[in-house]
């Protein structure tokens, strides 16, 4: 069973440009989350979708912040502008469903200059 | 408010010591409990989880962790520790749909 895949694995931008992140989960996998991992912190929850809706993203700076899951399989995460704030590791992930095992993709390394 | 606390970012054990990472977690409803694990340049893997099932769960590797209502805890231990045990550690919390990552704690593990 293939995992989840993110793509690009790096990526390196100047601050107020935008950037887009893109997420294939596990085939059939109905939950899927984005987190932000600042270097030292633990993952933060930006944003999780079931199937096509949000359930929560509370934590998702709406201002410069967005991202959909058309279809519900792949997802995108956006920045626009980015800060250099916004340096940090996106993960992404997929459960079966809510409150099953999530499991994750590698990230994608951000750094904004 | 904080949902999940690790003690510790650091701790350093010997090769065949016993390993306790310790996390604290608060939750108005019943929670689900997990430990992740990170290689370094790895994605996170799932070590266990606690569901509301036996308190004592048994995970990957040798490890376990013991969900404690009374003292908020889900501390997670391994009888032995190992060279390839080294990586860092979060505990989780899943307040149905609030989902928290404690801040990590690294694991050393001197030979």
């Amino acid at each position: 069973e293939a995992g989840v895949a993110q793509s690009p694995r790096y990526k390196i931008i100047e601050k107020r440009q935008s950037v887009a992140f893109w997420c294939n989960p596990i085939s059939g996998h109905a939950t899927l989350y984005w987190y932000q991992q600042i270097l030292g912190q633990g993952p933060k929850l930006l944003i999780q979708f079931q199937n096509n809706g949000v359930v929560d993203d509370s934590q998702l700076p709406k201002d410069r912040f967005s991202a959909e899951r058309l279809k519900g399989v792949d997802s995108t995460l956006k920045i626009q502008p980015a800060k250099l704030e916004d340096s940090a590791v996106y993960l992404c992930a997929s459960s079966s469903d809510r409150r099953e095992t999530q499991y994750f993709g590698p990230g994608t390394r951000l750094l904004v200059l | 408010a904080q949902s999940v606390t690790q003690l510790g970012s650091h701790v350093s054990v010997s090769e065949g010591a016993l390993v306790l990472l310790r996390c604290n977690y608060s939750s108005s409803v019943p929670p689900y409990l997990f430990w992740y694990v990170q290689y370094p340049n790895q994605g996170l893997q799932l070590l266990l989880k606690y569901t509301s099932a036996a308190t004592l769960v048994k995970g990957i590797n040798g490890f376990e962790a013991e969900f404690k209502k009374s003292e908020t805890s889900f501390h997670l231990t391994k009888p032995s520790a190992h060279m390839s045990d080294a990586a860092e550690y979060f505990c989780a919390v899943d307040n149905f749909n609030k989902f928290y990552f404690g801040s990590g704690t690294k694991l050393n593990v001197k030979p």
